[in-house]
């Protein structure tokens, strides 16, 4: 069966400070790994994923995520920090059968002025 | 990437009624289609899996007749919530995947259920 653990609830970071959100994985196979983000009321913004290829992914907005397979890690990483960076972000896994994601509890990033 | 729209983004209804949410691929075809919950600070759980002409495959714990999935084309599929009650209050959220390369899933904006 496929997890994902997100072992922090809440990250506090200053703006222009550099950010990680850490995300560990299980799966059978070969993973395939999401992080997507989430303002309130809103619904799941796509960052970026690794699928196959180099390890270091980079996505939409600065952000930039770390594939580990001797870790079975997914950090998502931003060199700087922003106020408009603060919201829920979720990292997510699957296997390379037909099968839906399963997403981790979410991460909840402020970023102070 | 693809587009994948719910409507209503917001719904209130009272106890005992019944509510259709609708979850469409705008600009693919999708042959799978999933709908997740997600309650307050919590992540999404999985509630179904349905593909196009099939009977939805139901999570373990939710109950298929109180939540009716039908998928009746490539590019549509529905939720209905069958005498809703409090506790039903959530939000809900579509997914789509087409049968492309890597079969990403597009998440559909939500729909904010509200039971009274």
């Amino acid at each position: 069966a496929q997890s994902v653990a997100q072992p922090e609830d809440q990250v506090n970071v200053a703006e222009g400070n550099p950010l990680t959100v850490k995300c560990t994985y299980s799966v059978s196979g070969n993973p395939y790994l999401f992080w997507y983000v989430q303002y309130p009321n809103r619904g799941l913004q796509f960052l970026l994923k690794y699928i196959t290829g180099d390890n270091l992914v980079k996505g939409s907005y600065g952000f930039e995520a770390e594939f580990n397979k001797s870790q079975t890690s997914f950090h998502l990483k931003k060199p700087s920090a922003l106020v408009s960076d603060s919201a829920l972000y979720f990292c997510a896994v699957r296997d390379t059968g037909n099968t839906p994601l399963v997403f981790g509890k979410g991460t909840r990033l402020s970023v102070i002025a | 990437g693809a587009v994948v729209s719910q409507h209503p983004s917001r719904v209130i209804c009272k106890s005992g009624t019944s509510v259709k949410i609708e979850c469409r691929s705008l600009d693919f075809q999708a042959t799978t289609m999933f709908w997740y919950r997600q309650f307050p600070k919590q992540s999404l759980m999985l509630m179904a899996t349905s593909n196009e002409g099939s009977k939805a495959t139901y999570e373990q714990g939710v109950e298929k007749d109180k939540f009716l999935i039908n998928h009746a084309s490539l590019t549509l599929s529905t939720l209905t919530v069958t005498s809703a009650h409090p506790e039903d209050s959530s939000f809900y959220i579509c997914s789509a995947r087409s049968g492309g390369l890597y079969n990403e899933q597009f998440f559909g904006p939500g729909t904010r259920l509200t039971v009274l």
